[in-house]
């Protein structure tokens, strides 16, 4: 089946410093990919839609000054926390769509936690 | 405003008792309704897609329904190993009647399933 490998799994980085996360379609193109932030016990939370080779469309009220999200490739997308801060710890989580299914599939996720 | 309302929001069961999970949606129009397991820690797993009002689909232990207003996921004699979050998400269609592809997620019933 479809796999989306999601990396680091956990990363530990100091206050003003960036953080960059990447998640890759291993078996499958994916047109379209999506970024969530998720609190303890909450739902996901969109952050923003990246299309490869185009802009990221973010939600609103998400700063894409500080989370950068690069779709470079119909296989890999990268989300870069710039300047984190204690608040920005969250469990971050990629999904991809593939091209050729109506399916979503979504990495296993990354634990951000600033200190 | 496309919403999920997923009751209840925790559900202990024991093992062989079988119960149901409620998903109410509110859309514009609705492309698709997804089921996901999440376990602690981890990225949601794929259970089901379901389209239209009256479809039904099973696996394992697991039945989800559909109707036009609401979700069921029905779990038969649930074993220990069903324990987890339950997340369901709706993809609506664009104004113009495309897929957009963006998933709204309710905020899960967490299951615990004892022996």
């Amino acid at each position: 089946g479809a796999v989306v490998s999601q990396h680091p799994s956990w990363v530990i980085c100091k206050s003003g410093t960036s953080v960059k996360i990447e998640c890759r379609s291993l078996d499958f193109q994916a047109t379209t990919m999506f970024w969530y932030r998720q609190f303890p016990k909450q739902s996901l939370m969109l952050m923003a839609t990246s299309n490869e080779g185009s802009k990221a469309t973010y939600e609103q009220g998400v700063e894409k000054d500080k989370f950068l999200i690069n779709h470079a490739s119909l296989t890999l997308s990268t989300l870069t926390v710039t300047s984190a801060h204690p608040e920005d710890s969250s469990f971050y989580i990629c999904s991809a769509k593939n091209i050729g299914s109506y399916g979503y599939t979504f990495g296993s996720g990354t634990r951000l936690t600033v200190v | 405003e496309d919403q999920v309302t997923q009751s209840p929001e925790a559900l202990r069961l024991q093992e062989g008792e079988s119960s149901s999970l409620n998903c109410s949606y509110t859309v514009s129009g609705l492309r698709g309704l997804f089921w996901y397991r999440q376990d602690p820690g981890k990225g949601p797993e794929f259970l089901f897609t379901l389209y239209s009002a009256g479809e039904e689909k099973e696996k394992e232990r697991l039945k989800a329904t559909l109707t036009k207003k609401e979700s069921f996921l029905h779990i038969t004699a649930p074993k220990p190993e069903d324990s987890a979050t339950y997340l369901c998400a709706v993809q609506a269609l664009s104004a113009g009647g495309t897929s957009y592809g963006k998933l709204t997620f309710g905020q899960g019933t967490i299951l615990t399933v004892h022996p």
